[in-house]
């Protein structure tokens, strides 16, 4: 158990809708990653929290955004949903946010679009 | 040229056989190596990290690092049914978002 806790674990859902992911990084962890991981893809970055205040940003596409909350819980917010947006997503914590700190991953959302 | 390549395998070998996963990358900015394991239905799990050209060991897993060659391998000793994963390589450039190797599938069979 890494100690990231993602919800839920699979949606279902129609193309044109908006959905929320939620991730609880590890106790103590200050910096929150979201990562998508489709078939032709791979995992792919998304972006980065640290202690509330965004960090960085990968390929990630205007129809999605994310937050994180005071009590450093983070929720990824995708709209608009499309085919390909069928996915899994992933979310990482690590202590301060710094390259030199691994990464720790949760167990992920299946998001389905039909 | 892709960032980085890694042999989708799938890899099939026997129980107690050693393992060697390999990647190779293209960008001299990336700083720090990571293996990670991934089960089906699940998130990635980290195995080994480092930032350093040579070997580090970690019970049955030694990762080896040559940034003059740019490639990271991952060994695995007296491979277990337990070991059957997908195995991923990770880079970090220093700008925190890691850079994944599309994955090495692994069947240890018993």
């Amino acid at each position: 158990d890494s100690g990231v806790t993602q919800t839920p674990k699979h949606l279902i859902t129609a193309t044109g809708q908006r959905v929320t992911l939620r991730c609880s990084p590890r106790s103590g962890d200050l910096s929150v990653y979201w990562y998508q991981q489709s078939l032709d893809q791979g995992l792919q970055f998304l972006i980065q929290y640290y202690n509330g205040e965004e960090r960085a940003k990968g390929n990630i596409l205007e129809r999605f955004s994310a937050q994180q909350f005071p009590d450093l819980h983070s929720e990824l917010n995708l709209s608009s949903l499309e085919l390909g947006d069928s996915a899994l997503y992933f979310c990482a914590s690590s202590p301060q946010g710094k390259s030199n700190q691994p990464q720790h991953f949760g167990d992920g959302t299946r998001l389905s679009i039909l | 040229q892709k960032e980085v390549e890694q042999d989708p395998g799938p890899l099939s070998v026997p129980e107690g056989a050693i393992v060697s996963l390999n990647c190779t990358y293209s960008n001299s900015a990336f700083q720090y190596f990571m293996w990670y394991r991934q089960y089906s239905r699940k998130g990635p799990e980290l195995l080994m990290y480092t930032y350093s050209s040579g070997n580090k060991e970690d019970g049955r897993f030694t990762a080896q690092v040559d940034k003059s060659s740019k490639y990271i391998s991952l060994f695995i000793r007296d491979s277990q049914p337990s070991d059957s994963a997908t195995y991923l390589c990770a880079w970090d450039t220093g700008r925190r978002a890691l850079t994944f190797g599309s994955g090495t599938r692994l069947q240890v069979q018993p």
